[in-house]
């Protein structure tokens, strides 16, 4: 089946740096996924972050960027300035090309940004 | 615009009760519905999702089932709930169906013991 892999389950960070996040991909169906960025910040419920369904294309969000590699079956998330207010739950996902309306989520990484 | 709500927000239950969590959409008219569940340290899984209203299938068993008695009304339940049931339960919602994106409510929370 599908599967996603966010290799870092936890990310510490100080404000002002650069931040990445780990995510690859793989999708057994025909055809290209649409990825996507969840993010779940402290008491709230899961926010989309961004969406890219394009190969090749790059999504961004409230500074936040990330580019839909299907070479490297990768989807990455970076920003080049994290603030305090960025921690939370950071949750990369899938959805195959079949008309399944299936999800498959990534583990989720908890970012940690010190001031 | 559409707001998804779910009940209750959280919940203490004994092992071998009944559980009903309950999700509203409002401000759209057939929505596509799902459950998901994320098991504390685990990873988010979808349970179920609904096309239309009295149709519900089954993505994952968890001794679990869900039911859509009206179009913005999606309820998720059990007669005797397991300690593996434990977790947090996540309801969404999609405009279109297959790829679409899909939103999600704010949770509940259930612990069982």
């Amino acid at each position: 089946g599908d599967s996603v892999t966010q290799t870092e389950g936890q990310v510490t960070v100080s404000e002002s740096k650069s931040l990445i996040i780990n995510c690859t991909y793989s999708a057994t169906s025909i055809g290209y996924p649409n990825l996507f960025w969840y993010v779940r910040y402290p008491g709230e419920g899961l926010q989309l972050l961004l969406k890219v369904i394009t190969a090749g294309q790059k999504g961004s969000s409230r500074g936040f960027e990330a580019t839909y590699n299907k070479e490297a079956t990768s989807f990455h998330l970076q920003k080049a300035s994290v603030q305090e207010s960025d921690s939370a739950v950071y949750y990369c996902a899938l959805s195959p090309n079949t008309n399944t309306g299936k999800l498959t989520f990534g583990d989720g990484t908890v970012l940690t940004v010190k001031p | 615009a559409q707001t998804i709500h779910q009940w209750p927000v959280a919940e203490i239950k004994a092992v071998g009760s009944p559980l009903s969590l309950g999700c509203t959409i409002k401000g759209k008219s057939s929505p596509n519905l799902y459950w998901y569940w994320q098991a504390t340290g685990g990873t988010l899984q979808q349970l179920f999702y609904s096309i239309t209203v009295g149709q519900v299938e089954s993505v994952v068993q968890l001794n679990l089932s869900a039911s859509r008695p009206k179009d913005d009304q999606f309820i998720l339940s059990t007669e005797k709930l397991l300690l593996s049931h434990s977790g947090f339960y996540l309801c969404a919602w999609s405009r279109d169906w297959g790829q679409d994106t899909q939103y999600f409510g704010p949770g509940t929370r259930l612990l069982v013991l």
